[in-house]
């Protein structure tokens, strides 16, 4: 099976852009979860997706958002973006059916933000 | 709200000792707790975990071990190697919310 993607892997934008990141999951995975990774955060939650329904969400500001489609690839939005936005962004999938599944993680994207 | 401390953020051991790295969690509605390796420049993976209807599961060089009275799990790896050196993430997720809380990541160095 293909392991979980994500497009870009790269991004460099300025400050009140706005970004969408993508993830495709695990062929028959219908759980998709996002994370923001910085140097001493580690995985800090953002969203979980399954179905096309938000789960849960983390404590971040409403100009994070994200939505998943019917074949369970899922995107990822940052609106006005700030330079402490900057991180590796992490989407990881599962089977779904609980959440004491086994996460695999895609690649990330890299978003700078100058 | 759901809280997993994770200790020490770095740890450095000599080749062929042993490595603990500790998590206490908040969420007495946890019951599985999974490890991560992120090796430098790549994706976290799974490399163990452990159900609350047990205390302990080995796998070769690596052990977790589960108190769930006072809330903390821990990382055994014995006879560390270069190729152990890595972060790793401990997690707790809640049953029933669909959120994975991990920890803030413990460095190991392993020095040959």
């Amino acid at each position: 099976k293909a392991g979980v993607t994500q497009t870009p892997r790269y991004l460099i934008k300025t400050r009140g852009q706005q970004v969408t990141l993508s993830c495709s999951p695990i062929s028959g995975h219908r759980s998709v979860s996002w994370y923001q990774q910085t140097p001493g955060q580690g995985l800090q939650f953002l969203f979980e997706y399954f179905s096309e329904t938000q789960r849960n969400k983390g404590n971040f500001p409403g100009r994070f958002s994200g939505r998943q489609f019917s074949n369970s690839r899922s995107e990822m939005n940052v609106s006005t973006l700030e330079l402490g936005d900057s991180a590796l962004y992490l989407c990881a999938s599962n089977v779904g059916g609980s959440s004491y599944n086994e996460q695999f993680f895609g690649p990330g994207t890299r978003l700078t933000v100058l | 709200g759901e809280n997993v401390e994770q200790h020490p953020s770095t740890l450095s051991v000599q080749e062929g000792d042993s490595a603990v790295i500790k998590c206490t969690y908040s969420d007495s509605a946890s019951n599985y707790f999974p490890w991560y390796k992120q090796e430098l420049g790549k994706r976290p993976q799974l490399i163990i975990d452990i159900r609350s209807n047990v205390g302990e599961k080995k796998d070769q060089r690596i052990a977790v071990t589960l108190n769930k009275t006072a809330k903390h799990f821990s990382l055994h790896i014995t006879e560390t190697q270069p190729e152990d050196s890595a972060v790793y993430f401990c997690a707790a997720p809640s049953w029933g919310t669909y959120k994975y809380i991990f920890g803030t990541g413990t460095r190991l160095k392993v020095l040959a």
